[in-house]
């Protein structure tokens, strides 16, 4: 069965310190990956997402995700956080062919700043 | 304005009564999904529709029924809350194809007492 991991419930960082929140998968083929972000009362918010190609992608507020196919796994990174990036973060799988529609989330990471 | 709404944002109910959460988008997407989040266990999927003829059962529809009024509106209830429906559920739309890439509203906080 397709399933998502992030292994670490909660991490804290100080501000200006770099991030990486980890996440791992387990798919019969490439799927599609997402990182999403959940601030405090809000929805979730696509930070990036991995289609195909080059295998570091770049998304929203300075944040980088790399696709490791022989690790099975999707890491976010941010050289430098700031203490509005605290918040929940979401890694998401969704099938690389076209016959099915739905996203499996990993049970999210929750990011606290340290000043 | 926000492409996807959701109404009420915040609930507080009795086991027992019916629900209605309500979804609306301005996207012009075909694909709206209901979810719900509990904390550490991300989010699962309760229902989700293609179109308006289209509606299927996600992997927790126990409990839940749906109705798509219009290709922008997508309504969630609950015919009889019980407590463990407490949660926070979220809408979702989805323009491409597959409806991988998801568009999320804000969240609706229901409290069954």
């Amino acid at each position: 069965a397709q399933s998502v991991t992030q292994p670490d419930i909660h991490i804290t960082v100080s501000e200006g310190a770099s991030l990486e929140l980890r996440c791992n998968y387990s798919y019969g083929a490439t799927p599609y990956l997402f990182w999403y972000v959940q601030s405090p009362g809000q929805g979730l918010q696509l930070l990036l997402k991995y289609f195909s190609g080059d295998t570091l992608v770049q998304g929203i507020k300075g944040f980088e995700a790399e696709f490791k196919r022989s690790q099975s796994s999707f890491n976010l990174r941010k050289p430098s956080v700031h203490w509005s990036d605290a918040a929940e973060y979401f890694c998401a799988v969704a099938p690389g062919y076209s016959s099915a529609s739905k996203i499996i989330f990993g049970s999210g990471t929750r990011l606290s700043i340290r000043p | 304005d926000a492409d996807v709404t959701q109404t009420p944002r915040n609930r507080i109910t009795k086991t027992g009564k019916r629900i209605m959460l309500e979804c609306s988008q301005t996207k012009g997407h075909d694909r709206m999904y209901w979810y719900r989040q509990d904390p550490g266990l991300g989010l699962r999927l309760i229902y989700y529709s293609f179109d308006v003829k289209d509606i299927n059962k996600g992997e927790i529809s126990d409990g839940y029924s749906v109705s798509r009024q219009a290709q922008a509106k997508f309504s969630l209830s609950l015919e009889s809350a019980i407590p463990n429906q407490t949660a926070l559920y979220f809408c979702a739309t989805s323009g491409d194809r597959e409806g991988r890439e998801q568009f999320f509203g804000p969240g609706t906080r229901l409290t069954v007492l």
